[in-house]
């Protein structure tokens, strides 16, 4: 049974418009989010995260939104930019050392 | 920023050989590491969690005899497929996390292509 669930495996997007990649789980006692972005044959490398007691966090173009009532959450990307173009990974964390939880991806491709 | 490293960046080898695969934290102590396999187009899933000096925990369906692990230090954890076969052919990736950075500092290695001829 899948914890983490992105369910849009693609995403095109034009450039400088915005891109927002779901993420949907289902255990209500996760504790922190993150997004990861990954290129072929590379390691996911961390974008942002969100506390499960938050429901907004913003670093420069990516803000991720939280919404615990319906256990969804999304990555905003605004402007979309070519670079963008990558996997991205939607992840979900307990407390304590316990390993990430990870949605299956969406591939962004941002045309320019 | 923090630095994970993976070595061999990419391998082939005969079926029947074993292969080790090395992770190191660069920039910090890591009491847990963990290994991920992805396969082509699929998420990443967890094979084991390593924890410095005991065994490791596997995930189901994860053969410990087949996929060995080590994390003898602080910085390094090894993974051994052992009498590799086609199918063991993926991309393995480690991640180590941060125990002063907090929730959400997992950094990851550039993973490691294995082909099993």
């Amino acid at each position: 049974d899948q914890q983490v669930k992105q369910n849009s495996p693609s995403l095109s997007v034009q450039e400088g418009r915005i891109s927002i990649l779901n993420c949907d789980y289902t255990n209500s006692m996760f504790d922190y989010f993150l997004w990861y972005k990954k290129y072929p044959a590379e390691g996911p490398t961390f974008l942002i995260s969100i506390s499960s007691i938050k429901d907004k966090n913003e670093d420069g173009r990516f803000t991720v939104f939280l919404n615990k009532s319906a256990k969804h959450l999304s990555l905003h990307i605004v402007p979309s930019q070519p670079g963008d173009s990558a996997v991205y990974f939607c992840a979900a964390l307990f407390s304590g050392n316990t390993p990430l939880v990870f949605g299956k991806g969406t591939r962004l491709s941002v045309i320019a | 920023g923090a630095v994970v490293s993976q070595h061999p960046s990419w391998v082939i080898c005969k079926s029947g050989t074993s292969v080790k695969i090395e992770c190191r934290s660069l920039d910090f102590q890591a009491t847990t590491m963990f290994w991920y396999r992805q396969f082509p187009k699929q998420s990443l899933m967890l094979m084991a969690t390593s924890n410095e000096g005991s065994k490791a925990t596997y995930e189901q369906g994860v053969e410990k005899d087949k996929f060995l692990i080590n994390h003898a230090s602080l910085t390094l954890s090894t993974l051994t497929v052992t009498s590799a076969h086609p199918e063991d052919s993926s991309f393995y990736i480690c991640s180590a996390r941060d125990p002063s950075g907090g929730f959400g500092t997992q950094y990851f290695g550039p993973g490691t292509r294995l082909t099993v001829l």
